[in-house]
């Protein structure tokens, strides 16, 4: 069985600050993937990046950066100079064999002007 | 704006009643994926087809049933609905074949039952 964890139900922060998101994930997997989606106060979901389990080099993307460590099993997601903007519910997800998404409970990132 | 489309994005029933939601994959987007968020579950697998074959089921009702037709849309239906039934119903489509098979999500149908 596959889980993901994400222990910060909710983060706030104040426009400008760095902010991490925790996610934690469990699987038997020896391939799979994680993913990173954007769920803003409209609903949609949103895809931020996708990663293979063979891909632990970090990622960044403008504000986005991402660290993924198996060895801890963690998939950690950073913005960096926080945004009103970036304001939204974030879900870290994976993909296992089964082709299945499995999602963490989401963290509510409010970041206050 | 992901390329997946869903109808309706909104939808009011009673208890008891069936309802039918649409989704139309990304061109080309073989694999559609139906998806139910709720308050109590969170985000919640429910079932999978791929080229109009079901391939993967997770966590769905047997009152709920979905279909992929062979001009690739996909239809989800809740039967004997229930005020628990009350969610956001995303669907997302794949390319498997492809070197990406992220899963890119509609807007979502939010469903109430009074």
């Amino acid at each position: 069985a596959q889980k993901v964890t994400q222990a910060q139900t909710e983060i706030s922060v104040v426009e400008k600050e760095d902010v991490t998101l925790d996610c934690v994930y469990e699987t038997r997997d020896t391939t799979y993937y994680l993913f990173w989606y954007k769920q803003p106060p409209s609903g949609e979901l949103v895809f931020l990046i996708r990663r293979n389990s063979f891909d632990e080099q970090n990622e960044i993307s403008g504000r986005y950066s991402w660290n993924f460590q198996k060895s801890t099993s963690s998939f950690n997601f950073t913005i960096t100079a926080s945004q009103v903007v970036d304001s939204a519910v974030y879900f870290c997800a994976l993909e296992g064999s089964a082709r299945q998404l499995t999602f963490g409970s989401g963290t509510q990132l409010t970041v206050l002007p | 704006d992901s390329g997946v489309t869903q109808t309706p994005k909104h939808l009011i029933t009673a208890t008891g009643q069936r309802v039918t939601l649409r989704c139309s994959p990304r061109s080309g987007d073989l694999s559609v994926y139906w998806y139910q968020q709720s308050l109590d579950q969170g985000l919640q697998f429910l079932i999978q087809y791929y080229n109009g074959e079901e391939r993967a089921k997770g966590n769905i009702l047997e009152r709920f049933s979905a279909q992929q037709f062979p001009d690739l849309h996909s239809e989800l239906n809740l039967s004997s609905l229930e005020l628990g039934d009350s969610a956001l119903y995303f669907c997302a489509s794949s390319d498997p074949s492809g070197p990406e098979e992220t899963q890119y999500f509609g807007p979502g149908t939010r469903l109430l039952v009074l």
